[in-house]
């Protein structure tokens, strides 16, 4: 089982800031942030991960709270071609802790 | 040039019969992976594998068998196919059993 929550949907504007939320509370200390994404019909993409510090690279930022608790996922400048079904999964990197992925948000970028 | 590629891109077959998806990586990874997607869209893994060890889930029959003829390589092979096999399948690999995985395009099965 997915040990993270999501909206299941959300809309944005394009060229607006889209901020995907995500909820894992019982996350352990060595587990990181893993955010993918699939457009339809496609393979899973990797966007972004993390453990404790925020991150940021070409396609997205990731804020991870103090707590580690929870995170957001940012795309500052969505485009049509943004929507997808974004996952937020948590992972131990180790051989045989495999990604675990969960119904996931179903982010719609509006002209 | 990439990264992951799979083939067929599309199967149609009938029950009972013997079917193969290939599965090429060229990142140079030694550790490779296969997902089921089925139609209610959840992704899950069916089989970790690296040149020393394959983790296999242990809700996948055993007519699903991956086959791995080198490192690059990693096919999946499924024996008296189902109804309930139709599937979207995507292979993975990472640069160690740990890291981040790539997936490639996925490979639509429909057994009718």
């Amino acid at each position: 089982d997915a040990k993270t929550t999501q909206p299941p949907s959300m809309d944005c504007a394009e060229g607006r800031a889209a901020n995907l939320p995500c909820n894992h509370s019982t996350i352990s200390g060595n587990e990181y942030v893993y955010w993918y994404r699939q457009i339809h019909s496609q393979g899973p993409q990797y966007i972004i991960h993390g453990l404790k510090n925020n991150e940021t690279n070409e396609m997205a930022s990731l804020i991870i709270t103090e707590d580690r608790k929870s995170s957001t996922l940012i795309l500052p400048h969505a485009t049509l071609r943004d929507t997808a079904v974004y996952y937020c999964i948590v992972r131990v990197n180790n051989y045989g802790q495999n990604f675990v992925f969960g119904p996931g948000t179903r982010l719609s970028v509006l002209p | 040039d990439t990264a992951v590629s799979q083939t067929p891109k599309y199967l149609v077959t009938q029950m009972g019969n013997d079917k193969s998806i290939k599965c090429e990586q060229n990142l140079g990874h030694d550790t490779m992976y296969w997902y089921k997607q089925d139609s209610k869209k959840f992704l899950k893994i069916m089989f970790s594998y690296n040149n020393k060890e394959l983790i296999i889930n242990e809700t996948v029959p055993n007519r699903f068998s991956p086959k791995s003829p080198d490192k690059a390589h990693l096919n999946l092979h499924i024996n008296s196919l189902e109804l309930g096999d139709s599937a979207v399948y995507f292979c993975a690999s990472s640069q160690d059993g740990g890291s981040t995985q790539y997936f490639g395009p996925g490979t639509r099965l429909t057994v009718l």
